[in-house]
């Protein structure tokens, strides 16, 4: 069966740290994978999705860069963090080859609070 | 409509009170409409996917409703339970592969 691994759970950052969360996928190949951001008292924003190794989308322009080195590996980066970073981070995968009807699996979340 | 939108963005009702919940999204270019369950300190998990207009879901007591030509879907709980109580999120696929969300519902079911 697939599992999704996502850490770490917490995360405190003084501002202008680097930020690195990392995702990953066991049990299927080629998945599409994505990162989505909760900012506190809003919905889930998308950051970024991957249909492949080195295929990155961007949606929203900001601090943040996505990186997928390997298959199953999926990166949310950041050189300096802001305060408006904060937020829940959750990535999710959905199955290979990009059939858009097919649902999301969702990883357990990253809370990152920046200080 | 540009983006997804939810209403109403809570709810409190008592056990065994039934109630529904609206989503609304974009009617061009759609592909698909997913409803998901947020409880508190878990993940997200899907309980509809749909994507024909007229589609109608069922799992227990929640069910959807998906009307594409207007843009619009249903969520449905009927004698809601307390553990019934999370965040109902609904998203909208459209001519790429992202998954578009709206705020989401947050329910409360009071014992």
């Amino acid at each position: 069966s697939q599992t999704i691994h996502q850490w770490p759970a917490t995360l405190v950052q003084p501002v202008g740290s680097p930020l690195s969360l990392e995702c990953t996928v066991e049990g299927t190949s080629n998945p599409n994978l994505y990162w989505y951001r909760q900012a506190a008292g809003r919905g889930l924003q998308l950051l970024f999705y991957s249909v492949g190794i080195g295929q990155i989308s961007s949606e929203v322009p900001q601090n943040l860069s996505a990186s997928r080195p390997q298959d199953r590996q999926f990166i949310l980066s950041s050189k300096k963090l802001l305060l408006s970073d904060s937020g829940f981070y959750l990535c999710a995968w959905s199955t290979p080859g990009g059939v858009r009807n097919e649902k999301l699996f969702f990883g357990s979340g990253t809370q990152l609070s920046v200080l | 409509i540009l983006n997804v939108e939810q209403s109403p963005q809570s709810l409190h009702v008592q056990e065994g009170d039934s109630t529904n919940f609206t989503c609304s999204f974009p009617s061009s270019n759609f592909y698909a409409l997913h409803w998901y369950r947020w409880e508190t300190a878990k993940s997200p998990e899907a309980l509809f996917v749909m994507t024909l207009n007229g589609d109608e879901k069922k799992k227990g007591r929640i069910s959807a409703t998906l009307n594409t030509k207007e843009g619009y879907s249903y969520l449905y709980i009927k004698g809601s339970q307390p553990e019934d109580s999370a965040t109902y999120l609904c998203a909208s696929t459209s001519g790429t592969y992202k998954y578009i969300f709206g705020t989401g519902t947050r329910l409360k079911v009071l014992a």
